[in-house]
C-alpha cells in the first residue's frame, strides 16, 4: 500500500531550528514530486515546498532561506530543514506525493509549534 | 504567489448541485491544465477529489466533476448529500515552477 508517515514535528522557540521526516512506502520517492504542505490552526492549507523527480527544489516565497527540502534515497524518504522559525510557522506539515497530480498521496502530518 | 480566489462558503440542499470556483491568473490557472481539487473534513488529512481539471481518481463519486474556462476553474457537486459537507481547496501549478493553493470554500449540506 503507497503510504507516506511524517515525524519531528514538536515544539519549539522562535528563531529554533527542526527538522521534519517523510518515510515513503510502496514507491520510489525520487521518482516523484514531493511536496510539503502546511496548514496552520484553523487555517487553509499552503504549499510549502517541492522537490522534482530531477532534483530541483522551489519554495514558497514566505519560507525561502529559512527552509531546505532534500531527499535521500538510499533511506526512501523526504527531510524539510526548517530554520529561524517564527510563530506564524505554525502549523500541521504534511508530506504529499505528485500534490497536484491522480497519484497524489499525503500523510496525516505532524504539527510543529513555535512559541515561546 | 498570491491565493487562487475561492468563495469562503457555498451552501446546498441535499440533491442540490452546487459550484465552487477558484480564480487565478494565466499565470497558474490559465496556463496549465494543472488543476486539482481536494476535499477536507475536519481534523483529516485533505483527500484528491479531481486531478488536470477533469479527472476523478478511481472511487471517488462521479457526482464530482470539474471544468476549466480561461483563468478559472470548477468544481461541481451534483446530488449534494450530507457527507459533502467539508473544506474544499483546489491548487494549480503555476509558471514560477511551484504551486499555489486557493484560499478555501467550506460547503454546507442545508
Amino acid at each position: 500500500e503507497v503510504q507516506v508517515v511524517e515525524s519531528g514535528g514538536g515544539l519549539v522557540q522562535p528563531g529554533g531550528s527542526l527538522r521534519l521526516s517523510c518515510a515513503a512506502s510502496a514507491f520510489t520517492v525520487s521518482n516523484n514530486y514531493m511536496s510539503w504542505v502546511r496548514q496552520a490552526p484553523g487555517k487553509g492549507l499552503e504549499w510549502v515546498s517541492v522537490i522534482s523527480s530531477g532534483g530541483r527544489t522551489s519554495y514558497t516565497d514566505s519560507v525561502k532561506g529559512r527552509f531546505t527540502i532534500s531527499r535521500d534515497n538510499s533511506k526512501n524518504t523526504l527531510s524539510l530543514q526548517m530554520n529561524s522559525l517564527r510563530p506564524e510557522d505554525t502549523a500541521v506539515y504534511y508530506c504529499a506525493r505528485d500534490v497536484a497530480a491522480g497519484t497524489a498521496n499525503w500523510g496525516q502530518g505532524t504539527l510543529v509549534t513555535v512559541s515561546s | 504567489q498570491s491565493a487562487l480566489t475561492q468563495p469562503a462558503s457555498v451552501s446546498g440542499s441535499p440533491g442540490q448541485s452546487i459550484t465552487i470556483s477558484c480564480t487565478g491568473t494565466s499565470s497558474d490557472v490559465g496556463g496549465y491544465n494543472y488543476v486539482s481539487w481536494y476535499q477536507q473534513h475536519p481534523g483529516k488529512a485533505p483527500k484528491l477529489m479531481i486531478y488536470d481539471v477533469t479527472n476523478r481518481p478511481s472511487g471517488v463519486s462521479n457526482r464530482f466533476s470539474g471544468s476549466k474556462s480561461g483563468n478559472t476553474a470548477s468544481l461541481t457537486i451534483s446530488g449534494l448529500q450530507a457527507e459533502d459537507e467539508a473544506d474544499y481547496y483546489c491548487i494549480s501549478y503555476t509558471s514560477s515552477v511551484t504551486y499555489v493553493f486557493g484560499t478555501g470554500t467550506k460547503v454546507t449540506v442545508l
